[in-house]
């Protein structure tokens, strides 16, 4: 069964450092998304990306951050400056698209610890 | 700002029960909504998706959805052990025709099945 990938499965980075998160979203779907949680709390949306161009991002998604797919399969995060409340799991997530088609399947996730 | 509520929980119930959940939501002009079920330290895995007033049934799941009221509900049938975890609502806004979706999370129901 198709699924997202992501890597790595934990980072751990020093506070100011560039970490980039990267996904594999499932081949055939065209729309993809990074959330993320903090430890006991909901699920956030960050950013949702089609056509090669960010089509939503949250209040979250201020100028720290970044997104890119740089070839026909990765999907990646970038986060420039690490803060100590970046430490969250991040969730790729990636969807068919079309009107009937709008749920994500979400990859199992990078759990970012910034110390 | 758009939200979606649920109740916390947990909610308990004993095996072979029913276990209701519910939830709500701000944004009138929403149009796609999920349930993800998230066990702990995993990433939300999709359960239901449900666009039209009405139920929507899946095995043992059942969702129902009343836009009038902003209500999305799920209704697992034959509780078991295994269903136990947090249960996710979530709902999109905008849409494939604006070129992107963002979904918005309620912080979850805990449900325990009792052996």
């Amino acid at each position: 069964e198709p699924e997202v990938t992501q890597t790595p499965s934990h980072q751990v980075t020093q506070m100011g450092q560039e970490v980039i998160l990267r996904c594999v979203p499932i081949s055939n779907h065209l729309y993809f998304y990074w959330y993320r949680q903090i430890l006991g709390q909901k699920v956030e949306f960050l950013v949702s990306f089609y056509n090669n161009e960010i089509s939503e991002k949250s209040e979250i998604f201020d100028d720290q951050f970044s997104v890119e797919r740089p070839d026909g399969s990765n999907f990646t995060l970038k986060i420039r400056s690490t803060k100590l409340e970046d430490s969250a799991m991040y969730f790729c997530a990636s969807s068919a698209g079309g009107f009937m088609n709008t749920e994500a399947f979400f990859g199992q996730g990078t759990r970012l610890t910034v110390v | 700002q758009k939200e979606v509520e649920q109740n916390s929980g947990p909610l308990s119930v004993p095996e072979g029960a029913i276990a209701s959940l519910n939830c709500t939501y701000s944004d009138r002009g929403s149009q796609s909504f999920f349930w993800y079920r998230q066990y702990s330290g995993k990433s939300p895995e999709l359960i239901m998706f449900i666009y039209s007033n009405g139920d929507k049934e899946d095995g043992r799941f059942t969702a129902q959805l009343n836009k009038a009221s902003q209500y999305v509900s799920l209704l697992i049938r034959d509780s078991q052990p295994s269903d136990s975890a947090t249960y996710l609502c979530a709902v999109n806004t905008g849409g494939w025709y604006a070129g992107g979706f963002k979904t918005i999370f309620g912080a979850g129901t805990r449900l325990f099945v009792k052996a």
